[in-house]
């Protein structure tokens, strides 16, 4: 099966500020590679498909590149509302299709 | 509007059964695949299979195999996750998620659009 992980595991960071996540998989997925975002409570959001492509509705802010093991997603101008968990998932050939551990973003 | 509606929280003894339904409407079922997620308290997203509607078939992460059923109600559209064997490590929420159909890569479907819209969740308690 694929193994995902991320870096970091969390992050803290000011409203305003540009972060950035990794997200590696341990064999090459191609451009199989989604984005989300998690709140307490709340059911997990879709942010990206296809390593880069945004979900409908996602604010430009968000954008994600990577192809093969490495995929980053990186979020400018933060906002006090994304505050979350985000957690990258391959989707490459037949299932099982794993999620990274996460990684939270806390606002300063 | 696509919508995903679970049903509601469950609270079962251990070793007993549930099962989990996602209603889904707005969008037609065969052309699509229904997932589920679970998401223990404090922890992170963990993928437990998948339904390919069309196909009538489901393919299941190898911890749950033996131990999840996943079926589908097409004339209410309407997808079951039922879990056996219930221990306390299986308290989560339980979601369900669409995919949308992307066409086939060979003779397998092509993954593409990832997991766009998401029940509301399932909370399963499981205690003696």
């Amino acid at each position: 099966d694929i193994e995902m992980t991320q870096s970091p595991s969390s992050l803290s960071a000011s409203v305003g500020d540009s972060v950035t996540i990794t997200c590696r998989a341990s064999q090459n997925i191609k451009t199989a590679l989604n984005w989300y975002q998690s709140k307490p409570g709340k059911a997990p959001k879709a942010l990206i498909y296809g390593a880069y492509l945004l979900q409908n509705g996602v604010p430009s802010r968000f954008s994600a590149g990577g192809s093969g093991t490495e995929f980053t997603l990186n979020i400018s101008s933060l906002q006090s509302d994304d505050s979350a968990t985000y957690f990258c998932q391959q989707s490459y050939g037949r299932p099982p299709f794993t999620f990274g551990p996460g990684t939270k973003v806390q606002i300063k | 509007q696509v919508l995903l509606v679970q049903s509601g929280a469950e609270v079962k003894k251990p070793g007993a059964s549930v099962k989990v339904s996602c209603k889904t409407s707005g969008y037609t079922l065969g052309d699509s695949f229904v997932h589920w997620v679970r998401q223990a308290p404090g922890q992170g997203l963990e993928w437990m299979g998948i339904i390919y509607i069309s196909r009538g078939t489901a393919i299941k992460a190898p911890r749950f195999e033996g131990r999840v059923s996943m079926t589908t109600d097409s004339s209410t559209g309407t997808v079951y996750l039922e879990l056996n064997s219930l221990g306390s490590e299986d308290t989560a929420v339980y979601y369900c998620a669409r995919e949308k159909y992307a066409g086939n890569q060979g003779t397998w479907p092509l993954h593409y659009y990832g997991l766009d819209v998401w029940g509301q969740g399932t909370t399963v308690t499981v205690s003696s």
